[in-house]
């Protein structure tokens, strides 16, 4: 296992098109955490799994966005309608959460997303 | 909820010097975790180092060591013998030790360090 994997690592579109990204997590690990991070800022959370269900969505995100993880693997996330605001870094992390505590996240190198 | 600040924007530190970078937290959990992560320009980011909060003992990784202060709801990052591979932006984070939230990072504005030779 090689680490958590981003696909694509930049994506130019044009306004009003969607646009999807994946992200594939360390295999042992039991959540997956989508965050997105504007250039000098802190990554913002947008959504995490637990296994494949999806256990918390921020208020902030639009209906446009939308995020799966089918059977508990690797995810999808989704941007319909893309708007210029939309242009960002998004992170994909995994970690591994139990009883015994939280030991951080491991990050993927992001898709660099830019909407034009 | 949890918000966590950086009031330092930026920091500077000759190499094989020691800096110390700021954060301060609010939460209403008696139990919570903190974080320090390294955003190195243009590469992914990595965990430094993690504190308990139910632990009086400081963390310590190597040069990388914490000063957590639960009463004044501070975490500061000491790095000591400061590397040129130490220029980075860091990232301080809190998630809460349980309930739903349990493992949801809120992440600082984050500090740019750059070590000068």
């Amino acid at each position: 296992d090689t680490g958590v994997s981003q696909d694509p690592r930049h994506k130019i579109t044009k306004r009003g098109q969607n646009v999807t990204f994946r992200c594939d997590p360390i295999s042992e690990h039991n959540r997956l955490y989508w965050y997105r991070q504007t250039l000098g800022q802190g990554p913002e959370f947008l959504t995490y799994f637990q296994n494949e269900a999806q256990l918390e969505k921020s208020r902030l995100l639009s209906d446009r966005f939308s995020a799966e993880r089918p059977k508990g693997s690797f995810s999808t996330l989704e941007i319909q309608r893309t708007e210029q605001g939309d242009s960002a870094m998004y992170l994909c992390a995994s970690s591994l959460v139990s009883g015994q505590g939280d030991y951080g996240y491991t990050f993927g190198s992001g898709t660099r997303l830019t909407v034009v | 909820a949890q918000t966590v600040t950086q009031s330092q924007p930026e920091m500077s530190v000759q190499e094989a010097e020691t800096v110390t970078l700021s954060c301060t937290y609010d939460t209403s959990e008696s139990n919570y975790y903190l974080f320090w992560y390294k955003q190195p320009p243009s590469r992914q980011m990595i965990l430094v180092i993690r504190q308990e909060a139910y632990k009086q003992q400081n963390a310590t990784e190597n040069r990388f060591s914490v000063n957590f202060q639960k009463a004044a709801k501070s975490f500061s990052l000491k790095i000591s013998d400061s590397q040129l591979g130490d220029t980075a932006m860091y990232f301080c984070a809190s998630t809460p030790g349980g309930g739903t939230s349990y493992g949801k990072l809120t992440f600082g504005q984050g500090t740019i360090l750059t070590v000068h030779p």
